[in-house]
């Protein structure tokens, strides 16, 4: 069965240093990972994705994510944060049924401070 | 395009009261979902629709049926609600693995 695991309900980072939300995962076969954010009363936007290739993925907003298939993580990262990065991140796993489904970690709250 | 919407946005039922969602979207694709959001626990699947005229079950379907007679619309019924419903309700289309989210419903059972 698959799943994913945030170990950090909370991360805070001082605006202009580098930031990093941790993800792992477990699914059988080549995973499918991605990130969302979520803004206040807001829905779930997606940031990037993982599919197959290079490790090292970009996506929008200056975020960007690292596969590392041993360690089986798919951590979220940024050079350097902005208050605006403020939000709920989740990390999801794509499901092992090919309906496309998603399995979402239960997500970290970042808050950049200024 | 409007993307994925949802209707209506708040709702606040009685238990045992029956109330139907409404998610529609307008990128013509196959693949819609129902998820809900739990303080704590993330986004968990309810149900979902390949395609027009089929569903199936996700994570945490009891209490819950859905309905996908036309492509663009996938509507979540609840038929007696009960308090643990008390929720924030997302519905997501799908197009080559990537999934776009509607902007919720806030549904609260008393």
């Amino acid at each position: 069965a698959q799943s994913v695991a945030q170990p950090e309900d909370q991360v805070n980072v001082a605006e202009g240093n580098p930031l990093t939300v941790k993800c792992t995962y477990s699914v059988s076969g080549n995973p499918y990972l991605f990130w969302y954010v979520q803004y206040p009363n807001r829905g779930l936007q997606f940031l990037l994705k993982y599919i197959t290739g290079d490790n090292l993925v970009k996506g929008s907003y200056g975020f960007e994510a690292e596969f590392n298939k041993s360690q089986t993580s798919f951590h979220l990262k940024k050079p350097s944060a902005l208050v605006s990065d403020s939000a709920l991140y989740f990390c999801a796993v794509r499901g092992e049924t090919g309906a496309n489904n998603l399995f979402f970690g239960t997500g970290t709250r970042l808050t950049v401070i200024p | 395009n409007a993307g994925v919407t949802q209707t209506p946005k708040f709702r606040v039922l009685k238990t045992g009261q029956s109330m139907t969602l409404l998610c529609a979207q307008d990128m013509n694709h196959e693949y819609m979902y129902w998820y809900r959001q739990d303080p704590g626990m993330g986004l968990r699947l309810i149900h979902y629709s390949v395609g027009e005229g089929t569903t199936a079950k996700g994570e945490v379907p009891d209490g819950y049926n859905v309905s996908r007679l036309k492509k663009q619309n996938f509507l979540l019924g609840l038929e007696s609600a009960a308090p643990s419903q008390t929720s924030v309700y997302f519905c997501a289309s799908s197009y080559r693995n990537e999934q776009f989210f509607g902007p919720g419903t806030r549904l609260t059972v008393l």
